[in-house]
């Protein structure tokens, strides 16, 4: 069964340093989608993105992230000066929502711990 | 704006028995969906059960069933015969009709104990 995947699986960074989460969605999926979880908290939304653009975005998602879909697969989450409240858990999905069904069901990958030192 | 409420952050049961978990919504909107998300240790989340709001009937699947009570904004999801692969982090969540968010509210760990 087809899945979302996500690289790496933790990712250890330093404040103030650059990151890029990786995000393989699945693959006739056309909706695509960030959130992350504070350790103990909700899980958030931040973006979402189709035909090449964002969508819709949270007021978390500030000139210090982008999103981009650089190929045909990929989908990334850029934070560019890492802050200590960036550590979280990041959930990307996808979903097929143009295709006209009924309801946007969102398929979730198993998240990239992000660690701010 | 909505909110997602999930009052109980930990339950276990025995299993084989039956528990229930609890959501409330908060939203002005008429034309929604809710869906129950399962978070297992391995961290990726799945789709338990889903509900549209234009329904009277509670969605069921399996072992999962829910009860709507759209005028009390209630949405509660009942795992029957509980079983070990049921312990997880449950999620209740809500989509606007149209929208392509979710709201989570902050999950509920569940425990089958053996």
């Amino acid at each position: 069964e087809p899945e979302v995947t996500q690289t790496p699986s933790h990712q250890v960074t330093q404040m103030g340093q650059e990151v890029i989460l990786r995000c393989v969605p699945i693959s006739n999926h056309l909706y695509f989608y960030w959130y992350r979880q504070i350790l103990g908290q909700k899980v958030e939304f931040l973006v979402s993105f189709y035909n090449n653009e964002i969508s819709e975005k949270s007021e978390i998602f500030d000139d210090q992230f982008s999103v981009e879909r650089p190929d045909g697969s990929n989908f990334t989450l850029k934070i560019r000066s890492t802050k200590l409240e960036d550590s979280a858990m990041y959930f990307c999905a996808s979903s097929d929502f143009d295709s006209g069904g009924p309801y946007n069901e969102q398929f979730f990958g198993p998240g990239t711990r992000l660690t701010v030192l | 704006a909505q909110t997602v409420t999930q009052s109980q952050p930990e339950m276990s049961v025995q299993e084989a028995e039956t528990v229930t978990l609890s959501c409330t919504y908060d939203t002005s909107e008429n034309n929604y969906y809710l869906f129950w998300y399962k978070q297992p240790p391995s961290r990726q989340m799945i789709l338990v059960i889903r509900q549209e709001a234009y329904k009277q009937q509670n969605a069921t699947e399996n072992r999962f069933s829910v009860n709507f009570q759209k005028a009390a904004k209630s949405f509660s999801l009942k795992i029957s015969d509980s079983q070990l692969g049921d312990t997880a982090m449950y999620f209740c969540a809500f989509e606007s009709f149209g929208n392509e968010k979710l709201t989570f509210g902050t999950g509920t760990r569940l425990t089958i104990i053996p």
